[in-house]
């Protein structure tokens, strides 16, 4: 199957500083990558819709202004965490969609462990 | 986007057979069925996607009735090392694309 990658895997940061995670589709072009977060022992929760060459969708009670995302080709996405607090401490998990994919395919990243101290 | 409903966990022993239910009863006539397995600290990993009666797959096969209404995921001979969280998703095929989840189905496969 198609391969999405992130970077970095694990990141500290002091509070108030930001943090960029990349999500890279590696094999594929994808025009749409969405961004989720996942707390310890929940499910995941939709965060946001990339899209190539336009604003991102957010979901309803995420703040665009905090978590900013840019998807600026069709392999590239990064999602901003802005003046992060502990609060903010998730893994962040990226997909990308096949576009040609029957039923939406979707292929996730590994992953990105965010722990604000 | 229709809403899925699964046993929060299920326990199994190396070598059993393990049936997921999933229930979904508004499903729409476009969407399809799909699967997920996802182990701590990694992104979700596909395992099966279906639209009506049966699909097999070298990892796992679904069950889906008539009505669609409900799917069963079904594992063989599960290991030590299927225990993760299975996600039961109803996939709409609207250009949104948007992937909800559900809270799981925590599997522990015991020795």
């Amino acid at each position: 199957g198609a391969v999405v990658s992130q970077h970095p895997s694990w990141v500290i940061c002091k509070s108030g500083t930001s943090v960029k995670i990349e999500c890279r589709s590696l094999d594929f072009q994808a025009t749409t990558m969405f961004w989720y977060r996942q707390f310890p022992k929940q499910s995941l929760m939709l965060m946001a819709t990339s899209n190539e060459g336009s604003k991102a969708t957010y979901e309803q009670g995420v703040e665009k202004d905090k978590f900013l995302i840019n998807h600026a080709s069709l392999t590239l996405s990064t999602l901003t965490v802005t003046s992060a607090h502990p609060e903010d401490s998730s893994f962040y998990i990226c997909s990308a969609r096949v576009e040609a994919g029957v039923g939406n395919e979707q292929f996730f990243g590994p992953g990105t462990r965010l722990t604000v101290l | 986007l229709a809403k899925t409903t699964q046993p929060i966990s299920m326990d199994s022993y190396e070598g059993q057979e393990v049936n997921i239910t999933c229930s979904h009863n508004n499903i729409a006539t476009n969407d399809y069925i799909t699967w997920y397995q996802q182990f701590p600290s990694q992104g979700p990993r596909f395992i099966i996607q279906g639209y009506k009666t049966k699909v097999t797959n070298e990892v796992a096969s679904l069950f889906i009735p008539a009505d669609r209404k409900s799917s069963t995921l079904s594992l063989p001979r599960v290991s030590l090392s299927d225990t993760a969280v299975y996600y039961c998703l109803v996939v709409g095929t609207s250009n949104t694309g948007k992937l909800i989840f559900g809270q799981g189905t925590t599997l522990q496969v015991k020795p």
